[in-house]
Protein backbone atom coordinates (compact mmCIF):
# COMPACT_ATOMS: atom_id res chain seq x y z
CA UNK A 1 0.00 0.00 0.00
CA UNK A 2 1.03 3.36 -0.99
CA UNK A 3 2.48 5.53 2.01
CA UNK A 4 2.55 9.45 2.29
CA UNK A 5 5.07 11.62 3.68
CA UNK A 6 4.85 15.26 4.30
CA UNK A 7 6.88 18.27 5.46
CA UNK A 8 6.86 20.15 7.51
CA UNK A 9 3.77 18.91 9.90
CA UNK A 10 3.75 22.82 10.81
CA UNK A 11 4.84 25.65 9.33
CA UNK A 12 4.68 29.89 10.16
CA UNK A 13 5.37 32.31 7.87
CA UNK A 14 5.76 36.04 7.68
CA UNK A 15 4.06 37.78 5.28
CA UNK A 16 5.88 38.07 1.93
CA UNK A 17 8.01 34.88 2.52
CA UNK A 18 8.76 32.37 0.50
CA UNK A 19 8.45 28.49 1.29
CA UNK A 20 8.41 24.93 0.25
CA UNK A 21 6.17 21.98 1.55
CA UNK A 22 7.64 18.86 0.30
CA UNK A 23 5.93 15.42 -0.32
CA UNK A 24 7.29 12.27 -0.95
CA UNK A 25 5.24 8.85 -1.65
CA UNK A 26 6.66 4.98 -1.27
CA UNK A 27 5.66 3.14 -4.32
CA UNK A 28 4.87 4.21 -8.17
CA UNK A 29 2.31 6.42 -8.90
CA UNK A 30 1.61 8.92 -12.34
CA UNK A 31 -0.72 11.18 -10.48
CA UNK A 32 -0.45 12.90 -7.58
CA UNK A 33 -2.88 15.72 -5.63
CA UNK A 34 -3.02 18.67 -3.59
CA UNK A 35 -6.07 19.75 -1.43
CA UNK A 36 -6.33 22.27 0.97
CA UNK A 37 -8.53 22.82 4.41
CA UNK A 38 -9.55 25.52 6.13
CA UNK A 39 -10.46 24.87 10.20
CA UNK A 40 -13.44 23.18 10.31
CA UNK A 41 -14.11 22.52 6.98
CA UNK A 42 -13.93 20.01 4.30
CA UNK A 43 -11.22 19.55 1.51
CA UNK A 44 -11.06 21.65 -1.63
CA UNK A 45 -8.96 20.59 -4.45
CA UNK A 46 -6.19 22.55 -5.15
CA UNK A 47 -3.94 20.82 -7.89
CA UNK A 48 -4.02 17.57 -9.88
CA UNK A 49 -0.47 16.99 -11.07
CA UNK A 50 -1.07 13.71 -13.98
CA UNK A 51 2.39 13.40 -15.32
CA UNK A 52 6.53 13.22 -14.62
CA UNK A 53 7.36 16.89 -14.42
CA UNK A 54 4.07 18.60 -14.34
CA UNK A 55 3.85 22.21 -12.59
CA UNK A 56 0.63 24.31 -12.00
CA UNK A 57 0.50 27.81 -10.66
CA UNK A 58 -2.26 29.39 -9.04
CA UNK A 59 -1.95 32.69 -7.64
CA UNK A 60 0.95 32.18 -4.99
CA UNK A 61 0.58 28.46 -5.16
CA UNK A 62 3.11 26.83 -7.66
CA UNK A 63 3.24 22.64 -7.34
CA UNK A 64 5.24 20.31 -9.21
CA UNK A 65 5.43 16.22 -9.48
CA UNK A 66 8.40 14.26 -10.20
CA UNK A 67 7.40 10.62 -10.33
CA UNK A 68 11.18 9.27 -10.44
CA UNK A 69 12.12 10.58 -7.31
CA UNK A 70 8.53 10.26 -6.03
CA UNK A 71 8.61 13.64 -5.09
CA UNK A 72 6.23 16.54 -4.89
CA UNK A 73 6.36 20.17 -3.88
CA UNK A 74 4.04 22.99 -3.04
CA UNK A 75 5.80 26.40 -3.57
CA UNK A 76 4.34 29.51 -1.48
CA UNK A 77 5.72 32.91 -3.08
CA UNK A 78 4.98 35.95 -1.17
CA UNK A 79 3.16 34.16 1.58
CA UNK A 80 -0.23 36.10 2.40
CA UNK A 81 -2.35 35.79 5.66
CA UNK A 82 -5.37 33.85 3.49
CA UNK A 83 -2.80 31.53 2.66
CA UNK A 84 -3.17 30.09 6.50
CA UNK A 85 -4.88 27.05 6.32
CA UNK A 86 -3.73 22.81 6.42
CA UNK A 87 -2.43 21.77 3.35
CA UNK A 88 -1.90 18.02 1.91
CA UNK A 89 -0.96 15.70 -0.98
CA UNK A 90 -2.41 12.95 -1.96
CA UNK A 91 -1.76 9.74 -4.27
CA UNK A 92 -3.79 6.53 -4.98
CA UNK A 93 -6.54 7.53 -2.12
CA UNK A 94 -3.71 8.14 0.28
CA UNK A 95 -2.88 11.07 2.31
CA UNK A 96 -0.19 12.83 4.07
CA UNK A 97 -0.43 14.18 7.47
CA UNK A 98 -0.72 17.79 6.16
CA UNK A 99 0.97 21.30 6.45
CA UNK A 100 -0.56 23.51 9.09
CA UNK A 101 0.59 26.80 7.58
CA UNK A 102 0.38 30.05 9.50
CA UNK A 103 1.01 33.26 7.51
CA UNK A 104 1.66 35.53 10.03
CA UNK A 105 1.90 39.99 9.11
CA UNK B 1 -25.78 21.92 -8.88
CA UNK B 2 -23.44 18.87 -9.04
CA UNK B 3 -21.71 17.59 -5.50
CA UNK B 4 -21.83 15.48 -2.71
CA UNK B 5 -24.02 15.43 0.11
CA UNK B 6 -23.67 14.45 3.40
CA UNK B 7 -25.91 13.91 6.38
CA UNK B 8 -26.07 14.78 9.21
CA UNK B 9 -23.77 17.28 10.33
CA UNK B 10 -23.76 16.77 13.57
CA UNK B 11 -24.21 13.63 15.24
CA UNK B 12 -24.52 12.49 19.05
CA UNK B 13 -24.47 8.83 19.88
CA UNK B 14 -24.63 6.69 23.24
CA UNK B 15 -21.63 3.99 23.49
CA UNK B 16 -22.95 0.81 22.12
CA UNK B 17 -25.41 2.20 19.21
CA UNK B 18 -24.51 1.71 15.74
CA UNK B 19 -25.29 4.84 13.67
CA UNK B 20 -25.22 5.33 9.77
CA UNK B 21 -23.85 8.45 7.80
CA UNK B 22 -24.86 8.89 4.84
CA UNK B 23 -23.18 10.11 1.42
CA UNK B 24 -25.05 10.70 -2.04
CA UNK B 25 -23.35 12.26 -4.85
CA UNK B 26 -24.91 13.31 -8.13
CA UNK B 27 -21.43 13.77 -10.55
CA UNK B 28 -22.17 10.55 -11.72
CA UNK B 29 -18.57 9.33 -10.17
CA UNK B 30 -17.94 5.14 -10.41
CA UNK B 31 -15.95 5.87 -7.46
CA UNK B 32 -16.84 6.86 -3.81
CA UNK B 33 -14.70 6.96 -0.62
CA UNK B 34 -15.32 6.81 3.44
CA UNK B 35 -12.69 8.97 5.30
CA UNK B 36 -12.17 9.50 8.87
CA UNK B 37 -10.03 12.62 10.38
CA UNK B 38 -9.12 12.92 13.72
CA UNK B 39 -8.54 16.57 15.39
CA UNK B 40 -4.82 17.60 13.85
CA UNK B 41 -4.37 14.52 11.88
CA UNK B 42 -4.44 13.48 7.94
CA UNK B 43 -7.04 11.62 6.71
CA UNK B 44 -7.44 7.56 6.88
CA UNK B 45 -9.09 5.67 4.45
CA UNK B 46 -11.87 3.59 5.89
CA UNK B 47 -13.61 1.73 2.98
CA UNK B 48 -13.76 2.59 -0.61
CA UNK B 49 -16.07 1.15 -3.90
CA UNK B 50 -15.00 1.50 -7.85
CA UNK B 51 -18.13 0.58 -8.65
CA UNK B 52 -21.48 -0.58 -7.70
CA UNK B 53 -21.85 -3.79 -6.03
CA UNK B 54 -18.17 -3.65 -4.79
CA UNK B 55 -16.22 -2.33 -2.22
CA UNK B 56 -12.83 -2.78 -0.18
CA UNK B 57 -11.31 -2.13 3.03
CA UNK B 58 -8.90 0.72 3.43
CA UNK B 59 -6.35 1.33 6.47
CA UNK B 60 -9.00 1.37 9.36
CA UNK B 61 -11.71 -0.81 8.24
CA UNK B 62 -12.35 -2.73 11.66
CA UNK B 63 -15.78 -1.32 13.06
CA UNK B 64 -17.15 0.28 10.33
CA UNK B 65 -19.45 -1.43 7.34
CA UNK B 66 -20.66 0.12 4.13
CA UNK B 67 -22.87 -0.95 0.76
CA UNK B 68 -23.08 0.39 -2.52
CA UNK B 69 -26.93 -0.65 -3.91
CA UNK B 70 -26.75 2.61 -6.59
CA UNK B 71 -24.09 4.43 -8.04
CA UNK B 72 -25.06 7.74 -6.25
CA UNK B 73 -25.12 6.36 -2.72
CA UNK B 74 -22.39 5.10 -0.44
CA UNK B 75 -23.65 5.05 3.21
CA UNK B 76 -21.23 4.26 6.49
CA UNK B 77 -22.23 2.48 8.75
CA UNK B 78 -19.99 2.78 12.86
CA UNK B 79 -20.91 -0.07 14.19
CA UNK B 80 -20.38 -0.58 18.65
CA UNK B 81 -17.30 -2.78 17.36
CA UNK B 82 -15.46 0.49 16.44
CA UNK B 83 -13.50 1.87 20.30
CA UNK B 84 -13.07 4.80 19.33
CA UNK B 85 -15.66 6.65 16.94
CA UNK B 86 -15.60 9.83 18.07
CA UNK B 87 -14.19 11.68 14.73
CA UNK B 88 -14.86 14.08 11.76
CA UNK B 89 -15.66 11.66 8.52
CA UNK B 90 -15.79 12.66 5.36
CA UNK B 91 -17.29 11.29 2.06
CA UNK B 92 -15.34 11.27 -1.73
CA UNK B 93 -16.23 10.73 -4.86
CA UNK B 94 -14.17 10.17 -8.28
CA UNK B 95 -14.30 10.14 -11.99
CA UNK B 96 -12.17 6.74 -11.61
CA UNK B 97 -10.31 4.98 -8.58
CA UNK B 98 -7.29 7.12 -8.03
CA UNK B 99 -8.98 9.77 -9.73
CA UNK B 100 -9.04 13.99 -8.30
CA UNK B 101 -11.54 13.37 -5.08
CA UNK B 102 -14.32 15.85 -4.38
CA UNK B 103 -15.31 16.03 -1.21
CA UNK B 104 -18.87 16.57 1.08
CA UNK B 105 -18.96 18.67 3.85
CA UNK B 106 -18.31 15.95 6.42
CA UNK B 107 -20.29 14.46 9.20
CA UNK B 108 -19.04 15.05 12.80
CA UNK B 109 -19.77 12.15 15.05
CA UNK B 110 -19.42 12.26 18.71
CA UNK B 111 -20.04 9.42 21.24
CA UNK B 112 -21.18 10.43 24.49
Amino acid sequence: ELKVEQNPLFLSMQEGKNYTIYCNYSTTSDRLYWYRQDPGKSLESLFVLLSNGAVKQEGRLMASLDTKARLSTLHITAAVHDLSATYFCAAQGRFGAGTRLTVKP
Amino acid sequence: DGGITQSPKYLFRKEGQNVTLSCEQNLNHDAMYWYRQDPGQGLRLIYYSQIVNDFQKGDIAEGYSVSREKKESFPLTVTSAQKNPTAFYLCASSILYTGELFFGEGSRLTVL
